[in-house]
């Protein structure tokens, strides 16, 4: 079966950098996707990688190693706003999007 | 009005209740979906439109019914629901039901159903 696995919650301090993991084991692969979401509110995008290697996008960075099925987003010089879930998604060779489950993320000061 | 809006924000419903939910939205997008979000659980896919058919019905109880009378608005039509059920309803929308490129979705901030 398909699957992706990602931590249920992890927590980091105001102002330093965490790394969320994703892995992933799918019928083929067309590209993966982070989203984020904050409690009540829609989920929105945040970074789409289809090639090996790292997108930045201001603070916030994606990784991906598509031999390992790995991806992982790196979040730096956290703000209490960063506090949400992080979904990873990857699309198949059906182009179906398969999820995981979300990381939770909580910002202490 | 810009985006994904969906409505209600919020329902209860008793399990013989019939009910709607609404979505619309205004962005261009050709496709239309809907998810299920449960606590601690993956993104459901439930229905797929593009350019107002459906493409994609996931093994959706009939108790759920989606409708798409045009390609800026989907309706998901709810009747007879267990308590199961109770969850977030996401409307969705993007460029293209599939297809390479990022085609990203644009999520609503969802629907939270309550079955008694």
């Amino acid at each position: 079966g398909q699957n992706i696995d990602q931590p249920t919650e992890m927590t980091a301090t105001e102002g330093a950098i965490v790394q969320i993991n994703c892995t992933y084991q799918t019928s083929g692969f067309n590209g993966l996707f982070w989203y984020q979401q904050h409690a009540g509110e829609a989920p929105t995008f945040l970074s789409y990688n289809v090639l090996d290697g790292l997108e930045e996008k201001g603070r916030f960075s994606s990784f991906l190693s598509r031999s390992k099925g790995y991806s992982y987003l790196l979040l730096k010089e956290l703000q209490m706003k960063d506090s949400a879930s992080y979904l990873c998604a990857v699309r198949d060779s059906n182009y179906q999007l398969i999820w995981g489950a979300g990381t939770k993320l909580i910002i202490k000061p | 009005e810009t985006g994904v809006t969906q409505t209600p924000r919020h329902l209860v419903m008793g399990m013989t209740n019939k009910k709607s939910l609404k979505c619309e939205q205004h962005l261009g997008h050709n496709a239309m979906y809907w998810y299920k979000q449960s606590a601690k659980k993956p993104l459901e896919l439930m229905f797929v439109y593009s350019l107002e058919e459906r493409v994609e019905n996931n093994s959706v109880p009939s108790r759920f019914s989606p409708e798409c009378p045009n390609s800026s608005h989907l309706f998901l039509h709810l009747h007879t629901l267990q308590p199961e059920d109770s969850a977030l309803y996401l409307c969705a929308s993007s460029q293209d039901p599939g297809g390479s490129g990022a085609n990203v979705l644009t999520f609503g901030a969802g629907s939270r159903l309550t079955v008694l």
